[in-house]
């Protein structure tokens, strides 16, 4: 079984703060590195599918960064914000199977 | 609006009953998955199918099972529940296995065995 590991696995910001988490996964097999955002209650939603080594991706406030050869993804918020609030979630897909999930990283934005 | 339908929201199940929880998409996608969210545990995928016709077991498989038989539903089965399979479940579905436009999620079915 594939491990994807996630840290820290929670986290408590002030609002205004940037902050950032890491998501290590296997360097072989590679494919692409997901990130999704699930608030409370709600369902996950993807915020990034990454394939490239290098790669960087911007929503917003939001950036990832990727490192295939080394296995590893640094997700960044900056600046945050109460609504930032919720468990940041990165996946591995190798391609041929179905995404493995970390378990998650747990931010809370204090007002 | 685009996206899955999981019902029910919510469901309490009496031991050695059998559920079938719904999962229905309108994206045309061709890959779908059901994970189930234990605390602590993450998601861990159960099954999931490539394409109609074709299913494929995940992380923890056993007590359930699940079906195909057109693009759209993707049923999960559990046969004879046991309180181990109170969770919540999620059911997904992407384009494709590559899923390179990510997966969408549908609201979950948070089940509890008693």
């Amino acid at each position: 079984i594939l491990n994807v590991e996630q840290s820290p696995q929670s986290l408590h910001v002030q609002e205004g703060d940037s902050t950032n988490f890491t998501c290590s996964f296997p360097s072989s097999n590679f494919y692409a590195l997901h990130w999704y955002r699930w608030e409370t209650a709600k369902s996950p939603e993807a915020l990034f599918v990454m394939t490239l080594n290098g790669d960087e991706k911007k929503k917003g406030r939001i950036s990832a960064t990727l490192n295939t050869k080394e296995g590893y993804s640094y997700l960044y918020i900056k600046g945050s914000q109460p609504e930032d609030s919720a468990t940041y979630l990165c996946a591995f897909s190798s391609g041929n199977t179905p995404l493995v999930f970390g378990k998650g990283t747990r931010l809370s934005v204090i007002a | 609006i685009a996206g899955i339908t999981q019902a029910p929201t919510s469901q309490i199940l009496a031991a050695g009953r059998r559920m079938t929880l719904r999962c229905t998409q309108d994206m045309r996608h061709n890959a779908m998955y059901w994970y189930r969210q234990d605390l602590g545990l993450g998601l861990r995928l159960i099954h999931y199918s490539n394409t109609a016709g074709t299913t494929g077991k995940g992380e923890v498989p056993d007590g359930y099972s699940v079906s195909r038989a057109n693009t759209d539903d993707f049923p999960l089965t559990l046969a004879s529940a046991v309180p181990s399979q109170t969770s919540v479940y999620f059911c997904a579905s992407s384009d494709t296995l590559q899923a390179l436009y990510g997966y969408t999620f549908g609201s979950g079915t948070r089940l509890t065995v008693v």
